[in-house]
């Protein structure tokens, strides 16, 4: 089965600063895609970006990125120039490639908080 | 409306009521989900919908009961629930294998008395 895993209950960071938030996946599969969600206050779950595992080169979306190393099974969010509206918990995710409804697993969540 | 809905966005029931939770997808896809979230812990996959037919039914509690009339709508019957079931439940739905993305709504508050 596959299992995700964010070590870092909570982070922080300085308002313009740029912050990495940990994950690393366990799968036998290899063909996958890996997910940052972003869950504000609100409740409201935001994908944030996408990685499918067959690219080597890392996703990025504005000021977010990934660090996707396939090998050691590792996907890292990095938010630069963060603001005060990045502060949420952030979750990590896996999905299998091929089957139809097959689902999302999620990592615990990390918290974000981002000073001022 | 556009993306995932959920209605209500708080419910608070006694153990003896028969409530249900509502979720609506305006995005055309073939999947949808209901996911629970606890503080404190991973967001639990419950049930999984593809086509209209549940695929997948993790261990969850017969008090609870889903229910997908089309591709469209996916609900969640509630009954003789526990406090421990007090929760957000997420609805989420997604385009079958091609998708990349996972779309959720805004969540339902549930308590339990």
């Amino acid at each position: 089965a596959q299992t995700v895993t964010q070590s870092q209950p909570e982070m922080s960071v300085q308002e313009a600063e740029t912050v990495t938030l940990s994950c690393t996946y366990d799968t036998s599969e290899s063909d996958y895609y890996l997910f940052w969600y972003k869950q504000p206050p609100s409740r409201q779950m935001i994908l944030v970006i996408r990685q499918e595992a067959y690219k080597q080169q890392n996703a990025t979306e504005n000021r977010f990125s990934v660090n996707f190393q396939k090998a050691a099974k590792s996907f890292s969010l990095k938010i630069s120039d963060s603001q005060l509206g990045d502060a949420a918990m952030y979750f990590c995710a896996y999905r299998g490639y091929m089957e139809y409804g097959n689902k999302l697993v999620f990592g615990a969540g990390t918290i974000l908080r981002v000073k001022s | 409306e556009t993306g995932v809905t959920q209605t209500p966005r708080h419910l608070v029931m006694g153990m003896t009521n028969k409530k249900s939770l509502k979720c609506e997808q305006h995005l055309g896809h073939n999947a949808m989900y209901w996911y629970k979230q606890s503080a404190k812990k991973p967001l639990e996959l419950m049930f999984v919908y593809s086509l209209e037919e549940r695929v997948e039914n993790n261990s969850v509690p017969s008090r609870f009961s889903p229910e997908c009339p089309n591709s469209s709508h996916l609900f969640l019957h509630l009954h003789t629930l526990q406090p421990e079931d007090s929760a957000l439940y997420l609805c989420a739905s997604s385009q079958g294998i091609t998708s990349g993305g996972w779309f959720f709504g805004p969540g339902t508050r549930l308590t339990v008395l």
